[in-house]
């Protein structure tokens, strides 16, 4: 069936280190992937997005890679801030429907 | 720009009981869907709501069940509640069902005892 997994659940990095969370899909049909942050208490919040068209984006502190050859899909955060530190969760739209959501990666970001 | 806003932000209930939650979603969004959230875990898709019609739905029993409005605010409505149905429930508007970012709300926490 469908499913979005991330490889690690937790995610330990010093302030001002570079920061990479991966993500695996099953669904080769998916053809949108999004990142969400989700701070305690707090519903997701849209980091940054890619189409399967794409390898690559490109945002403010953020970079998305997808590659689909392995279904893999990786959010790196440049110069990672104590502000950073949340669960990250990568989602995947298989239709016009729905999106769905793997377990979460929680990133604490050690000053 | 008005976000996604939810209602309650907390909530007891007893097994047994019926609950509804409510969703205003974002000034010009027409898609409205729903999300429960187990603690520790990813969100899981209940339904979701597209020119008041449902338009999709996961795995969840008919006991949950939704309404969305003319005016794009949204409905979440959980009969005969059971104990594992405690978790956040989020909702998320969005643009059409197009390939768009889901803008979610800060969720309803529904305790059931």
């Amino acid at each position: 069936g469908e499913s979005v997994g991330l490889h690690l659940p937790t995610l330990s990095v010093q302030e001002g280190d570079n920061s990479i969370i991966n993500c695996a899909y099953s669904n080769s049909a998916s053809d949108y992937f999004i990142w969400y942050k989700q701070e305690s208490g707090k519903g997701p919040q849209f980091i940054i997005d890619i189409r399967s068209n794409m390898d690559k984006r490109q945002g403010q502190r953020v970079t998305v890679l997808l590659n689909k050859t392995v279904k893999h899909l990786s959010l790196q955060i440049a110069a990672t801030q104590p502000g950073d530190s949340a669960v990250y969760f990568c989602a995947e739209k298989t239709s016009y429907d729905k999106v769905i959501f793997g377990p979460g990666t929680s990133l604490s970001v050690i000053p | 720009e008005t976000g996604v806003t939810q209602s309650p932000t907390h909530l007891i209930k007893t097994r047994g009981q019926q609950v509804t939650l409510r969703c205003s979603s974002q000034s010009g969004h027409n898609t409205v869907s729903w999300y429960q959230q187990a603690l520790g875990q990813g969100p899981q898709f209940i339904f979701q709501y597209y020119r008041e019609e449902e338009n999709g739905r996961g795995n969840f029993p008919p006991r949950f069940s939704g309404l969305q409005f003319p005016n794009y605010s949204s409905e979440l409505n959980v009969n005969a509640l059971e104990l594992d149905d405690s978790a956040l429930y989020l909702c998320a508007s969005s643009l059409d069902r197009a390939p768009s970012p889901l803008h979610f709300g800060n969720g309803t926490r529904l305790t059931v005892t």
